[in-house]
């Protein structure tokens, strides 16, 4: 069974340019979620989406934002980057559904963003 | 003061040896308890998922979650060079889907 795809696995980019972030869920799963990594914050909470609807969202600017596909494949975008936004992003996927509490999270092997 | 607290280390400890690994939390909502392991420049792995209080065992990795006192355990049995990695616990509300909180991790060596 494949476990969670997150493209590409490195990318550089310049401050004020913008970046989308890819994530396949294992198969049969539709809740994705999305978090940052760095090393003074530990992992912070971006947003979950569940059958292509954002069902939780953490507290980080309206410049990170993302969707999901029909696919349950997910998308993260971040506008007008920062430094502050290097970090390693990691997507979870969960087969949890409606109405029930967390399940077993997958995480894929993250992507890591440098900002110069 | 941050919903999830675990002591960074690094924690040293021989091979064979057990270790104890913990975290405290504040909210009492909280019902689902992780365990994850991340070897650099990798990924969390899942290595225990909990439900509400009591002990689960698999292998040589026992989880304890204590939910009076909010307080949750990782034993490892038998440690081997190849546990050394950053343990992370996390955990969740009911219906509050994906969205866990993450202890900020123990750097752990198991040294031959």
């Amino acid at each position: 069974k494949a476990g969670v795809t997150q493209t590409p696995r490195y990318l550089i980019k310049t401050r004020g340019q913008q970046v989308t972030l890819s994530c396949s869920p294992i198969s049969g799963h539709r809740s994705v979620s999305w978090y940052q990594q760095t090393p003074g914050q530990g992992l912070q909470f971006l947003f979950e989406y569940f059958s292509e609807t954002q069902r939780n969202k953490g507290n980080f600017p309206g410049r990170f934002s993302g969707r999901q596909f029909s696919n349950s494949r997910s998308e993260m975008n971040v506008s007008t980057l920062e430094l502050g936004d290097s970090a390693l992003y990691l997507c979870a996927s969960s087969s949890m559904g409606l109405g029930l509490g967390s399940t077993e999270a997958f995480f894929g092997q993250g992507t890591r963003l440098t900002v110069v | 003061q941050k919903e999830v607290e675990q002591d960074p280390g690094p924690l040293s400890v021989p091979e064979g040896a057990i270790v104890s690994l913990n975290c405290t939390y504040s909210n009492s909502a909280f019902q689902y308890f992780m365990w994850y392991r991340q070897y650099s420049r990798k990924g969390p792995e899942l290595l225990m998922y909990t439900y509400s209080s009591g002990n689960k065992e698999d292998g040589r990795f026992t989880a304890q979650v204590d939910k009076s006192s909010k307080y949750i355990s990782l034993f490892i049995r038998d440690s081997q060079p190849s546990d050394s990695a950053t343990y992370l616990c996390a955990m969740s509300h009911l219906n509050t889907g994906n969205q866990f909180y993450f202890g900020t991790g123990t750097s752990l060596t198991v040294i031959p």
